[in-house]
């Protein structure tokens, strides 16, 4: 299985740039195609789709997220944070078959 | 508008079978391209794929469950169903309906809290 690995926390301040990492066990490209995507989780709440095959960004999110990367390095970036971006965030590949990063909290310093 | 709502026991104890019923709207799963997934996630922990059910009836697992799990669909009720055989504690969780959008989980139920407890 392809194995996500992700910090556990991030301490951030509002209005400032967050630069959160994902690094995979395998190459989750192929042929050009990026097989990495992104959720948003809130406590109590379902995770949300954010962005898909590396930097699409889903329908409805904010301009402020994006999706970068390639290989086996992978970031999403959230700027400016604002106090609603307080949250969990994972990553997942669909390469093999699902699965995802242990998860960011991203936290207000 | 797709909405998908997950119900279930509540609780059960060790050894027994969980079944899961997966209710949704807004979509069906005989159209072409639409598959339907299980996600569960322990509390304070992360995330763990179980299976997926396609419209044309096909069907994947997590290797590592696979023996336990059986994922099927009754698409004139718009449904789907998860049956997870010889539960213990390790299997308490929040289990998550999914609808899959080519790659990824586009759109999640709210979730049902599963308890193994003897």
């Amino acid at each position: 299985d392809i194995v996500l690995t992700q910090s556990p926390a991030l301490p951030v301040s509002l209005e400032q740039r967050a630069t959160i990492s994902c690094k995979t066990s395998q190459n989750v490209d192929n042929y050009g195609i990026s097989y990495m995507h992104w959720y948003q989780q809130k406590p109590g709440q379902q995770p949300k789709l954010l962005i898909y095959g590396g930097s699409d960004l889903a329908s409805g999110i904010p301009a402020r997220f994006s999706g970068s990367g390639s290989g086996t390095d992978f970031t999403l970036t959230i700027d400016p944070v604002e106090a609603d971006d307080i949250a969990t965030y994972y990553c997942q590949q669909s390469k093999d078959y699902p699965t995802f990063g242990g998860g960011t909290k991203l936290e207000l310093k | 508008q797709v909405t998908l709502k997950e119900s279930g026991p509540g609780i059960l104890q060790p050894s027994q079978t969980l079944s899961l019923t997966c209710s949704f709207s807004g979509f069906s799963l005989s159209t072409s391209g639409i598959c339907v997934s299980w996600i569960r996630q322990p509390s304070g922990k992360g995330l763990e794929w179980l299976t997926t059910i396609c419209w044309e009836d096909s069907k994947g697992y997590n290797p590592s469950l696979k023996n336990r799990l059986t994922i099927s669909k009754d698409t004139s009720n718009n449904q789907a169903f998860l049956k997870i055989t010889s539960v213990d504690t390790a299997d308490t969780a929040i289990y998550y309906c999914v609808r899959r959008d080519y790659n990824w989980f586009a759109y999640w139920g709210q979730g049902t809290l599963v308890t193994v407890s003897s």
